[in-house]
């Protein structure tokens, strides 16, 4: 069945970038779209179509895709941005998740 | 703002049924898809279904197809998820969402959840 992979944990020093991927066989088809979720919380969008960011959304969050690889950039890391992060695609009349990817700023 | 308040949520026996309600506000209701997403305690965000502005059409994850039902009523701007045949594997918090579409269905707001256990 059609997966979306992405590293389970990513570790990153306050004001250093981190990078998440998500892969997926069709991925450079479609668009990905991308959520944060901290603890307790409700999960909320944080890129959409790829490399576009809602309102809202500090810029140091950015999108890009090569091929069937999506990445998530989050620029200068904060301790606030300390969440798990998912990847999400829409095909066949499904959505699918990434398997989320834990992200700590340490 | 957009508002999306679960309901309905609890206690239920394996192999019972449950119904979730979602009220919404702050957008127009009618014209715009709906889903609900679950995660199961310490686990991932699994999408569960998802239903079309005007409610004629549903689609459905795999591993609820045939035992869970969406539905919504317009004049009420309320989701419903009737969830039948349950089991332990459907013990989770689900959320429903505002639909936003841009060259494919996502998840534009989200509610606060509401956690569903399945247990006897």
């Amino acid at each position: 069945s059609y997966e979306l992979t992405q590293p389970p944990s990513v570790s990153v020093s306050p004001g250093q970038t981190a990078r998440i991927t998500c892969s997926g066989d069709t991925l450079g088809d479609v668009y990905t779209w991308w959520y944060q979720q901290k603890p307790g919380q409700s999960p909320v969008l944080v890129i959409y179509q790829d490399n576009k960011r809602p309102s809202g959304i500090p810029e140091r969050m950015s999108g890009s895709k090569s091929g069937n690889t999506a990445t998530l950039t989050i620029s200068g890391a904060q301790a606030m941005d300390e969440a798990d992060y998912y990847c999400q695609a829409w095909g066949n009349n499904n959505a699918l998740f990434g398997g989320g990817t834990k992200v700590t700023v340490l | 703002q957009v508002q999306l308040v679960e309901s309905g949520g609890g206690v239920v026996q394996p192999g019972g049924s449950v119904r979730l309600s979602c009220a919404a506000s702050g957008f127009t209701f009618s014209g715009h898809g709906m889903h609900w997403v679950r995660q199961a305690p310490g686990k991932g965000l699994e999408w569960v279904a998802f239903i079309r502005y005007d409610g004629k059409t549903q689609y459905y994850a795999d591993s609820v197809k045939g035992r869970f039902t969406i539905s919504r009523d317009n004049s009420k701007n309320t989701l419903y998820l009737q969830m039948n045949s349950l089991r332990a594997e459907d013990t989770a918090v689900f959320y429903c969402a505002k639909d936003g579409f841009g060259s494919g269905h996502f998840f534009e707001y989200w509610g606060q959840g509401d956690l569903v256990t399945v247990s006897s």
